[in-house]
């Protein structure tokens, strides 16, 4: 099993650029994630899905937009780049349940320019 | 504002030596509290609490969630530099938050 993959994993945009970050897990969890990770802010979360075609917004939505059209697959979006995006972006999935345990994919390094 | 607090926010130690990583919550409705070791890449879990004062270990690693003081400890005794890394601490709630975790060096 791969667990959860992310590609890419390291990204170079300028500002105003779009791009669309992949996430996928084999161990068919309900429910996925999107984090950003900034020096002294740990994880703060973005998006969250719950199920095949539902998403959320978790605390620091905006500029970003999400899609779970498969139950593996949970995309993260970037219309128009911004260097405040610069960071380090992971995704996570666990069984049903945002309370239980999650599996970190191995994160995506974004620069924005 | 739902807000998780951890210190102290790095710690420098000698192996051997005992350490005490602390988290304190304010939330609505508080669901678990989750800890988490990051080494160089993804987070792994820990340890999951859910009810206060029942302590989960795994070997050297405790952990213990205080429900009436809105807190958790992270013990980790006879510390080795494997042990090196930053410390997450989670509340869900019907989302999650972390805290900025603790980065904890241990030198030989």
């Amino acid at each position: 099993n791969a667990g959860v993959t992310q590609t890419p994993k390291f990204r170079v945009l300028k500002t105003g650029q779009s791009m669309t970050l992949l996430c996928a897990q084999d161990m068919n969890h309900e429910y996925m994630y999107w984090y950003r990770q900034d020096p002294g802010m740990g994880l703060r979360l973005i998006h969250y899905s719950v199920g095949e075609g539902t998403t959320a917004k978790g605390e620091v939505p905006d500029g970003y937009n999400v899609s779970r059209l498969k139950k593996q697959n949970f995309l993260l979006g970037l219309e128009s780049a911004a260097p405040s995006q610069t960071s380090v972006y992971f995704c996570a999935s666990s069984y049903v349940g945002s309370h239980n345990e999650q599996f970190f994919g191995p994160g995506t390094r974004l620069t924005v320019l | 504002e739902d807000k998780v607090v951890q210190s102290p926010l790095s710690l420098v130690v000698h192996e051997g030596d005992t350490v005490t990583l602390n988290c304190s919550y304010e939330v609505t409705n508080f669901r678990s509290l989750l800890w988490y070791k990051q080494e160089k890449k993804a987070p792994t879990f820990l340890f999951m609490l859910t009810s206060s004062g029942i302590e989960k270990k795994s070997g050297r690693l405790s952990s213990i969630l205080d429900k009436k003081e809105l807190s958790s400890i992270l013990n980790i005794t006879a510390t080795q530099t494997g042990d090196s890394a930053i410390y997450l601490c989670a509340v869900a709630t019907g989302d999650m938050r972390f805290g900025a975790g603790t980065r904890l060096t241990v030198k030989p």
